[in-house]
């Protein structure tokens, strides 16, 4: 059973639309990483968010922890090219603060 | 701020055959990570050392995985009589408690891609 689960698992869509990418869990966390990684490249870290029903923005991304503190969104306006890439989140590990353990990602294709 | 430097990039070896692959995290950077990714998967964690002392093992390090950091700075990862299901992406990452504490996250490498035929 995966601790973190994402949604959509791959999205295609066209350069201008808006998207919305959802990871979820049945547990609490007391802080969650969203990452983007680029084909054959590492993770590159876009936000971390720690307050249940925080919203931070990252130019036109805008990231949000739920009230709960069990799942979060990342919302895209106009997509372009550029953001092309695996959306993964992350969260600190059950057993250990020190090491984080990531979603199975949601595959992003932005076509121009 | 050089970055995490992974060595070599790409490695492709015959069933059998032992691998090392080399990981140089950012100096100032105390821990330092190991993950494996397959594809269409996000990052799994293997290993992690804050200095020279290895930290914590995931079950899936088994005995033919070893990850060495002497000094408390580059480390390796051997694999040994490497199997087809070792083919992954080979991933570092380097930190520090006060970064991690402040949200920042990990450095990532840009990972060692392993092809065992």
């Amino acid at each position: 059973t995966q601790l973190l689960e994402q949604s959509p698992q791959f999205l295609s869509i066209q350069e201008g639309e808006n998207l919305t990418v959802y990871c979820n869990s049945s547990s609490v966390f007391s802080s969650l990483q969203w990452y983007r990684q680029e084909p054959g490249e590492g993770p590159v870290l876009l936000v971390t968010v720690v307050t249940g029903g925080e919203v931070k923005k990252l130019k036109r991304l805008t990231f949000q922890f739920g009230d709960a503190r069990k799942d979060s969104s990342l919302h895209i306006t106009a997509a372009q090219p550029g953001d092309t890439g695996l959306y993964l989140c992350a969260v600190p590990g059950e057993t250990s603060y020190d090491k984080v353990i990531f979603g199975p990602g949601t595959s992003l294709s932005v076509i121009p | 701020d050089t970055g995490v430097s992974q060595n070599p990039r790409h490695k492709i070896t015959k069933r059998g055959q032992n691998v090392t692959f080399r990981c140089d995290p950012i100096s100032e950077h105390n821990r330092l990570y190991w993950y494996r990714q397959t594809l269409g998967q996000g990052p799994e964690f293997l290993t992690y050392f804050q200095n020279e002392a290895q930290l914590e093992k995931s079950r899936l390090l088994s005995d033919r995985f070893s990850a060495e950091r002497p000094k408390g700075s580059f480390s390796t990862l051997e694999i040994q009589r490497t199997e087809q299901g070792d083919s992954a992406m080979y991933l570092c990452a380097s930190s520090s408690p006060a970064r991690q504490g402040a949200g920042y996250g990990y450095t990532f490498g840009s990972g060692t891609r392993l092809t065992v035929v």
